[in-house]
């Protein structure tokens, strides 16, 4: 839970505004993304995902959106809860079979 | 279902001693993995298999060992405990591979609750 945390860049937001999580990734071959939710002492929880053949996709109060050009993957929350607090990560294809995770960022919301 | 489980969910462990971690799945998955988290680090992938029978190293192999005979479990070895081992591990499991970008969900890995273990 907070060990997961420490050192992460940290995105703090009043309850019902939006939020943007960012994330670069690496590897311009990558054809599939997804980003997820880690609650304190849980496991990563899909969110929502993305290929490379979409620039967007909505989700339940969730958007992702993808710029090839400049390998930028961002998260957007509407209506930003108390329960959206966790650690988010993105992660994109580095092969047939794996994924590879970026550091996370913690998002902290405030009522 | 019961989704991805993990056993045992804490370990704590002396320096030299040997545990497996149990990871089993009731989704009818292909394909399973070990990751380690450690703070700041985000996940990297320990090995994995892409089917009962087969296994791969991943990022940081050094140390463990996996096997998979039914497809349902995927088991991690410690043979001799390192400090350094001390971290959060999560396994993961995913359908399989996607056809034509239609079954994009197929993709998707679904993580267990994870195994917190210490080495002293």
């Amino acid at each position: 839970g907070e060990s997961v945390g420490l050192h992460l860049p940290t995105l703090s937001v009043q309850e019902g505004d939006n939020s943007i999580i960012n994330c670069a990734y690496s590897n311009s071959a990558s054809d599939y993304f997804i980003w997820y939710k880690q609650e304190s002492g849980k496991g990563p929880q899909f969110i929502i995902d993305i290929r490379s053949n979409m620039d967007k996709r909505q989700g339940q109060r969730v958007t992702v959106l993808l710029n090839k050009t400049v390998k930028h993957l961002s998260l957007q929350i509407a209506a930003t809860q108390p329960g959206d607090s966790a650690v988010y990560f993105c992660a994109e294809n580095s092969g047939y079979s794996t994924l590879t995770f970026g550091k996370g960022t913690m998002l902290l919301v405030s009522p | 279902n019961a989704g991805v489980t993990q056993t045992p969910k804490f370990r704590v462990l002396k320096t030299g001693q040997s545990m497996t971690l149990l990871c089993a799945q009731d989704m009818n998955h292909e394909y399973m993995y070990w990751y380690r988290q450690d703070p700041g680090m985000g996940l990297r992938l320990i090995h994995y298999s892409v089917g009962e029978g087969t296994t791969a190293k991943g990022e940081v192999p050094d140390g463990y060992n996996v096997s998979r005979l039914k497809k349902q479990n995927f088991l991690l070895g410690l043979e001799s405990a390192a400090p350094s081992q001390t971290s959060v591990y999560f396994c993961a499991s995913r359908a399989g591979a996607s056809g034509g970008g239609t079954a994009i969900d197929t993709d998707t890995q679904y993580f267990g609750p994870g195994t917190r273990l210490t080495v002293l």
